[in-house]
């Protein structure tokens, strides 16, 4: 199974409206990272949380990460249809780092 | 984008044939990953490569294979092509931030 599970798999919402991701990881981690994947792109790096953070502000953009329920949320405030993408947690593990495992992923669709 | 190539970006090819994918990166950063990203499973780590001729694998390695030969060029190589490797493959670097910068990918069939 996925070190990085998102919940829900999808989620529908009106422009304006805010949208909120959850991520749940197994094993102890350095960092965790959201990223956004629009329709036959690559992957876009939004936010990164170290393991001693509980949370971080990008624009629009809100991280937590609760280390003791290993679970980390994105709340994408004042939603446009132009975040309509699918979004990504990924967790970094041990020190070292060199791994990065990533979850199936939230769809967004925001409608206009 | 950051300076991130993949070639080629469409490959259909048949059962038992070699299949080599290419990552070009213009930044000269010492991690380099592959990926494949199908429906249900997101993204899950072949190989990765933390330096020149330095590699190891991720969670599904069994029938493909890395060289790293250039700090530039990282490779990935389907010795043998099966119908269960049809998928799209993404080339990843990390900076020293942690950030990893994504291609564009390389959508490849397997018949």
């Amino acid at each position: 199974s996925q070190q990085g599970e998102e919940d829900p798999q999808a989620l529908s919402i009106q422009e304006g409206e805010n949208a909120t991701m959850n991520c749940s990881y197994k094993t102890s981690i350095n960092n965790l990272q959201w990223y956004r994947q629009n329709s036959g792109r690559g992957l876009v790096h939004l936010i990164l949380i170290r393991s001693n953070e509980r949370e971080k502000h990008s624009g629009r953009l809100r991280v937590t990460l609760d280390t003791s329920k290993k679970s980390s949320s994105l709340l994408i405030t004042a939603s446009r249809a132009a975040d309509t993408a699918s979004y990504f947690c990924a967790t970094v593990l041990g020190t070292g780092g060199f791994k990065t495992i990533f979850g199936a992923g939230t769809r967004l669709f925001v409608k206009a | 984008d950051a300076g991130i190539t993949q070639s080629p970006r469409h490959k259909v090819t048949e059962t038992g044939t070699p299949v080599t994918l290419r990552c070009h990166q213009t930044e000269n950063h010492r991690y380099m990953y592959w990926y494949r990203q199908d429906p249900g499973h997101g993204l899950r780590l072949i190989h990765y490569s933390y330096g020149v001729k330095d590699t190891d694998k991720g969670e599904v390695s069994d029938g493909y294979s890395v060289s790293r030969s250039k700090t530039e060029d990282f490779l990935l190589t389907l010795e043998s092509a099966t119908s269960s490797q049809t998928s799209v493959y993404f080339c990843a670097i990390k900076d020293n931030q942690e950030t990893q910068y994504f291609g564009p990918g390389t959508r490849l069939l397997v018949l």
